[in-house]
């Protein structure tokens, strides 16, 4: 069973470009989120999707940030303009979304983003 | 914000040793996962305890929960230098849906 699959892997922009991460969750995984992780740091929640909705963004700097998940699938995360202060690793997870028993989350592999 | 709050920082032990590591948290929570992140295979969940348990057990991995004191300890035993990681608490707070990791604690197991 493929993972949880993000591109690009590594992305070097100038400040002011702007840039976009796509992420495609586990089949069947109607929950999926977008975390941004400082260098030495857990994870932090950008924003949370229950299938094409976005029920959690309340950490998400809209001023920059914005997120779509059209069809409840893939999702693509955009910076627009980025700053030096985005660099991260950004990390898209899903999970089945069970809110009785809350469901382990399975992680991709992360987009390593550095802004010059 | 985090809620998770790992310790230590970091830890350095030998193979075949264990190694434990705390996490403390703040408010009431409905479960709390422990994760592990290399370089090789990203951020992977090991562990799920949910409030009303007190202690699991999965391999060499045991977790207890403390809800009076709001802590988690996570202990490997016999670790291997694959253990070598950060691991990651993460709490699902009450009247919450979403994850709160704390920063989490560097393991380096040396052969």
């Amino acid at each position: 069973e493929a993972g949880v699959v993000q591109s690009p892997r590594y992305k070097i922009i100038e400040k002011k470009q702007p840039v976009a991460f796509w992420c495609n969750p586990i089949s069947g995984h109607n929950t999926l989120y977008w975390y941004r992780q400082n260098l030495g740091q857990g994870p932090e929640l950008l924003i949370r999707y229950e299938n094409e909705e976005a029920v959690d963004d309340s950490q998400l700097p809209k001023d920059r940030f914005s997120a779509e998940r059209l069809k409840g699938v893939d999702s693509t995360l955009k910076i627009q303009p980025a700053e030096l202060g985005d660099s991260a690793v950004y990390l898209c997870a899903s999970s089945l979304g069970d809110r009785v028993y809350y469901n382990e989350q399975f992680f991709g592999p992360g987009t390593r983003l550095t802004v010059l | 914000s985090q809620q998770g709050e790992e310790d230590p920082q970091a830890l350095s032990i030998q193979e075949g040793e264990n190694a434990t590591m705390n996490c403390s948290y703040k408010t009431s929570i409905n479960n709390l996962q422990w994760y592990r992140q290399n370089s090789g295979r990203g951020l992977v969940h090991l562990i799920l305890i949910r409030s009303n348990e007190r202690e699991k057990h999965s391999g060499r991995l045991r977790v207890t929960l403390d809800t009076s004191k709001k802590s988690s300890s996570l202990l490997i035993t016999a670790s291997r230098a694959a253990d070598t990681a950060s691991y990651f608490c993460a709490t699902d707070a009450l009247g919450y849906s979403t994850l709160t990791f704390g920063k989490g604690t560097m393991l380096l197991v040396s052969p």
